[in-house]
């Protein structure tokens, strides 16, 4: 139980364009996912934390304008790249929580790795 | 602010011997310290996780322990097979959130 499927696994996009990454929450209801950020041989950052229904809470130095989220109900979340340039290739993973109740073990999707050209 | 450290950063160990990583984390609200692998290209996938009011857990080759008045948690995988070989991150998470401070991870290499 509580799998949470990220697609696409990989995205190549030219510069100026958008990307949308799903984030699927396949055995379970979440009410909260999070969006992350990797790079190469580093730790995980988050980006923003995800409320169905409502408007994300974005980390301090991500911009919300161009890291669009959207989750519009209990089992899928997506994040839009707008305007991708090359410095946003990199490592994104969402994950969630199948416990309502905080201090739960959070699941990771797969990832989406994208890469801007 | 919040920070985990977590040593070492790389980690190599000979087939069936025992590997350790330890992490210190700075919130003393921290009540949550999971524990997660991550094979290339994957995501991370949690192994084992403790809460603070338990010192020890294990789960079959895999242990935690955690001393709080230390502030320090870590991961003991004994009998390492080359499967192990992966990165390791540490987390702790400050009580009443989601949100997860993560260590900066161990890559362990198993040697066959």
């Amino acid at each position: 139980g509580a799998v949470v499927s990220q697609h696409p696994s990989r995205v190549i996009c030219k510069s100026g364009t958008s990307v949308k990454i799903e984030c699927r929450s396949l055995d379970f209801q979440a009410t909260t996912m999070f969006w992350y950020r990797q790079f190469p041989k580093k730790s995980l950052m988050l980006m923003a934390t995800s409320n169905e229904g409502s408007k994300a809470t974005y980390e301090q130095g991500v911009e919300k304008d161009k890291f669009l989220i959207n989750h519009a109900s209990l089992t899928l979340s997506t994040l839009t790249v707008t305007s991708a340039h090359p410095e946003d290739s990199s490592f994104y993973i969402c994950s969630a929580s199948a416990d309502s109740a905080t201090n739960s073990p959070l699941h990771f999707g797969n990832g989406t790795r994208l890469t801007v050209t | 602010g919040e920070n985990v450290e977590q040593h070492p950063s790389t980690l190599s160990v000979q087939e069936g011997d025992s590997a350790v990583i330890k992490c210190t984390y700075s919130d003393s609200a921290s009540n949550y310290f999971p524990w997660y692998k991550q094979e290339l290209g994957k995501g991370p996938q949690l192994i084992i996780d403790i809460r603070s009011n338990v010192g020890e857990k294990k789960d079959q080759r895999i242990a935690v322990t955690l001393n709080k008045t230390a502030k320090h948690f870590s991961l003991h995988i004994t009998e390492t097979q080359p499967e192990d070989s992966a990165v390791y991150f540490c987390a702790a998470s400050h009580s009443g959130t989601y949100k997860y401070i993560f260590g900066t991870g161990t890559r362990l290499k198993v040697l066959a």
